[in-house]
């Protein structure tokens, strides 16, 4: 089955500096590997997601990079701004099936 | 759209009631997924239901049991509730498209604390 290993589990950085997170998988089969954000109290919302045929994905401030061969994944945000602080996860597919396997999170925290 | 709803917000059971949570979506959605977040631990998947009439078990079953009673709403019961299933419960919900994982869209939880 599919095993996800997340990194650091907290990061901190001040207010315009850039912030990465990094997920590792074990499934060489796996093709989907999202990003969700959830903000205290709140539900996970995805925010960024790349499928295994593209190598980068960007979005304003955000860009997911996938290395198939290191079977890795990273989320890039740059500029970062206080209400960017919250915990972030990374997630991979169960193979065959349509489940995600989550990472343990990152607690992201923007100091102004 | 109210997208995916959950029922109760928040629970106190002691050792041993019974409840059951509920979740509905009203997008068309085939799957549904119950989650489970504790700290440190991330989202565990509970149960899921790929499609209409059909569940299976994900990475925590064990305590709880699921009814997918018709294609909007994905219950999951607590039998005899113990303190380690103190947790916040999501329910979640994707399209599945043939060959293709989805993006899942989750309910606003549910806290249970079990004392």
């Amino acid at each position: 089955g599919e095993n996800v290993e997340q990194h650091p589990s907290t990061l901190s950085v001040q207010e315009g500096d850039s912030a990465v997170i990094k997920c590792t998988y074990s499934d060489s089969a796996s093709n989907y590997f999202p990003w969700y954000k959830q903000e205290l109290g709140k539900r996970p919302q995805l925010i960024i997601d790349i499928r295994s045929n593209v190598g980068e994905k960007k979005d304003q401030r955000i860009a997911v990079t996938l290395n198939k061969t290191a079977k890795h994944f990273s989320l890039h945000i740059t500029e970062t701004q206080p209400e960017d602080s919250a915990v972030y996860f990374c997630a991979a597919p169960k193979t065959g099936a349509n489940n995600l396997f989550f990472g343990t999170g990152t607690r992201l925290t923007v100091i102004p | 759209n109210a997208g995916v709803t959950q029922t109760p917000k928040f629970q106190v059971l002691k050792t041993g009631q019974s409840m059951t949570l509920q979740c509905a979506q009203d997008m068309n959605h085939n799957s549904m997924y119950w989650y489970r977040q504790d700290p440190g631990m991330g989202l565990r998947l509970i149960y899921y239901s790929a499609s209409e009439g059909t569940t299976d078990k994900g990475e925590v079953p064990n305590g709880y049991n699921v009814s997918r009673l018709n294609k909007r709403e994905f219950s999951l019961r607590l039998e005899s509730a113990a303190p380690s299933q103190t947790s916040v419960y999501f329910c979640a919900s994707s399209v599945r498209r043939q060959g293709a994982v989805d993006e899942q869209y989750f309910g606003p939880g549910t806290r249970l604390t079990v004392t």
